[in-house]
């Protein structure tokens, strides 16, 4: 059974820094692309980024570039997001999502979520 | 970025009736759109990707159409189960977009 579980949400500060982690089991995690999108509450989805089966290869939303970065470790079947400089902007469920094997067929397995709040 | 506009952002329905949702891309994206379905404080669920595919374990109630710049889907029998906001998405180039939402009630 294919899983993804979300951990690493919580409060913080304006311009302070969040690690999320995607931990995946039930299939093979190095053969997939892999996404982050979030939902800010009551709002609709929103991509992130996404990140190739390698880590070679990474896409960003405008609002995010130069303050988060998608990772991932293929050892540890683990998808991460360091978030930089948090913003109220921010505050959202982040979903791990996954995406292609070779061409995308849209997101096919999610988390179940984990929610960050960007408040003082 | 492709804009995706869906239409109607909200319809009531009752249970039996034929329901159709509109998406439209602000640019060609070909066959390159996804449907979601998502119930209050669930995740996504994929029902149909390149525009008309059925995603496996999904009703066949669910079908989508269309290419391009305009996309529908539809629900031809509408169930219980199915009172959901409904979210198309382009994958065609990036960022990923995806459309606002469109929310069936209860009518």
């Amino acid at each position: 059974e294919v899983q993804l579980v979300e951990s690493g949400g919580g409060l913080v500060q304006p311009g302070g820094s969040l690690r999320l982690s995607c931990a995946a089991s039930g299939f093979t995690f190095s053969s997939y692309w892999m996404s982050w999108v979030r939902q800010a509450p009551g709002k609709g989805l929103e991509w992130v980024a996404n990140i190739k089966q390698d880590g070679s290869e990474k896409y960003y939303v405008d609002s995010v570039k130069g303050r988060f970065t998608i990772s991932r470790d293929n050892a540890k079947n683990s998808l991460y997001l360091q978030m930089n400089s948090l913003r109220a902007e921010d505050t959202a469920v982040y979903y791990c999502a996954r995406d292609a094997l070779t061409v995308t067929k849209g997101f096919d397995y999610w988390g179940q979520g984990t929610l960050v709040t960007v408040s003082s | 970025a492709i804009r995706m506009t869906q239409s109607p952002s909200s319809l009531s329905a009752s249970t039996g009736d034929r329901v159709t949702i509109t998406c439209r891309a602000s640019q060609g994206i070909s066959s390159y759109l996804a449907w979601y379905q998502q119930k209050p404080g669930k995740a996504p669920k994929l029902l149909i990707y390149a525009a008309s595919t059925l995603q496996s374990g999904v009703p066949s109630r669910f079908s989508g159409s269309g290419s391009g710049t305009d996309f529908t889907l539809t629900i031809s029998c509408l169930q219980s189960e199915d009172f959901a906001t409904y979210y198309c998405q382009q994958y065609y180039s990036y960022p990923v977009t995806f459309g606002q939402g469109t929310k069936v009630e209860i009518k």
